[in-house]
């Protein structure tokens, strides 16, 4: 039979607007998030990163929020730019009883800004 | 440059060919990683390393084959592979487990 791929969430906004990208994760006791962007040809670069003693950090031009009691992380980029076009992925880190902590990826959403 | 690097950046290879990819950090990092991206899919996680010792090995098969001579460099040999192997593999370094993780450009393997 025919599988069915996984679509990507897509965003499109135009040169200068404000961008939102939002992620759920899915365990409740993940203690650490990351934000990362993947352009295309190359490996996913660091952008901002968040405990979950925070609600809120602030980078250059971007934001994330961290609502824990619906488990929602949200990557606020302001006046978006060309350059911003990637595909970007949260990630979350708990330790799930190891002694070490492990990333989960989510699948990304596309980010295409248009001049 | 995020300080991790990927050799080759592209492979093609035949089922039955033998041959390895090799990633360098140069952060001074005492974890290492190697992930599976494939079209449309998240993240796979395949191996962790931290202070060179194995740590996680995420039900991989067999015919990918991880090593860590030391905390700088990490290596995937491959053998035996099947065509829906072909995907981009990421290498990635942190400082510990559980840290941010920087990644390597990726080395794209197409399985023939």
């Amino acid at each position: 039979g025919e599988s069915v791929g996984l679509h990507l969430p897509t965003l499109s906004v135009q040169e200068g607007d404000n961008s939102i990208i939002n992620c759920a994760y899915s365990n409740s006791a993940s203690d650490y998030f990351i934000w990362y962007k993947q352009e295309s040809g190359k490996g996913p670069q660091f952008i901002i990163d968040i405990r979950s003693n925070m609600d809120k950090r602030q980078g250059q031009r971007v934001t994330v929020l961290l609502n824990k009691t619906v488990k929602h992380l949200s990557l606020q980029i302001a006046a978006t730019q060309p350059g911003d076009s990637a595909v970007y992925f949260c990630a979350e880190n708990w330790a799930g009883g190891t002694s070490y902590g492990k990333l989960t990826f989510g699948q990304g959403t596309i980010l295409t800004v248009h001049p | 440059e995020t300080g991790v690097t990927q050799t080759p950046r592209h492979l093609v290879m035949g089922m039955t060919n033998k041959k390895s990819l090799k990633c360098e950090q140069h952060l001074g990092h005492n974890a290492m990683y190697w992930y599976k991206q494939s079209a449309k899919k998240p993240l796979e996680l395949m191996f962790v390393y931290s202070l060179e010792e194995r740590v996680e090995n995420n039900s991989v098969p067999s015919r990918f084959s991880p090593e860590c001579p030391n905390s700088s460099h990490l290596f995937l040999h491959l053998h035996t592979l099947q065509p829906e192997d072909s995907a981009l593999y990421l290498c990635a370094s942190s400082q510990d487990p559980g840290l941010v993780q920087f990644f390597g450009p990726g080395t794209r393997l197409t399985v023939l």
